[in-house]
């Protein structure tokens, strides 16, 4: 069974700051991995994600994720954070070769300081 | 951008009454799915469904739960006889199963339940 952790459940930056939100994940096999995020009264947008290409994946509105198998990570980060970023953020990971079924984690609330 | 739709935003309902969910999935795709995040808790599995059958659940998704896909649009969560601990968002989400985002999930903006 695959799963994932997100370590803290906020993380607070001041705007301009660097974001990191962490994720780790623990599957069987290789994994697909994603980050979703979640504004507001809106549904859970996905940012990237994860499918065995490329370790460094750059996702929309200057977010990035690294994929590191040997400490089993996949940690969102952006260089410099914007009042607009507050949000929830999701990890998710799905099983290749499986179902199609994302297993998530509890999320991490970002929040920007001025 | 096409997108999940979700309906109602919010409901409040007594415990042991029947509430349907419903959801409208993008017109192209082909699975579709049910998931629930309790207040401060894990976006959680519930069933997944694709030619006009459950292919997944979760064991959370019990003989309280069924999901029907009455037209060629509209994918409904029933559940009856709810209980308090069944307060959650309840998100809908599809994705195409072929082409480019295949396996990529597009979520709705969820169905806040209040069982009181």
């Amino acid at each position: 069974a695959q799963s994932v952790t997100q370590l803290g459940s906020h993380v607070s930056v001041s705007e301009g700051a660097l974001v990191l939100l962490r994720c780790n994940y623990s599957s069987s096999v290789p994994p697909y991995l994603f980050w979703y995020v979640q504004y507001p009264n809106q549904g859970l947008q996905l940012l990237l994600k994860y499918t065995s290409a490329a370790t460094l994946v750059k996702g929309i509105n200057g977010f990035e994720a690294e994929f590191k198998k040997s400490e089993t990570s996949f940690h969102l980060t952006k260089p410099s954070a914007h009042m607009s970023d507050a949000a929830e953020y999701f990890c998710a990971v799905i099983r290749s070769g499986g179902s199609y079924i994302p297993t998530f984690g509890r999320g991490t609330s970002l929040i920007v300081h001025p | 951008e096409p997108e999940v739709t979700q309906t109602p935003s919010h409901q409040v309902t007594q415990m042991g009454q029947e509430v349907i969910l419903r959801c409208v999935p993008i017109s192209n795709h082909l699975y579709f799915y049910w998931y629930r995040q309790i207040l401060g808790q894990k976006v959680e599995f519930l069933v997944s469904f694709y030619n006009n059958e459950i292919s997944e659940k979760s064991e959370i998704f019990d003989d309280q739960f069924s999901v029907e896909r009455p037209d060629g649009s509209n994918f409904t969560l029933k559940i009856r006889s709810t209980k308090l601990e069944d307060s959650a968002m309840y998100f809908c989400a599809s994705r195409p199963g072929q082409g480019n985002g295949a396996n990529v999930l597009t979520f709705g903006a969820g169905s806040r339940l209040t069982v009181l």
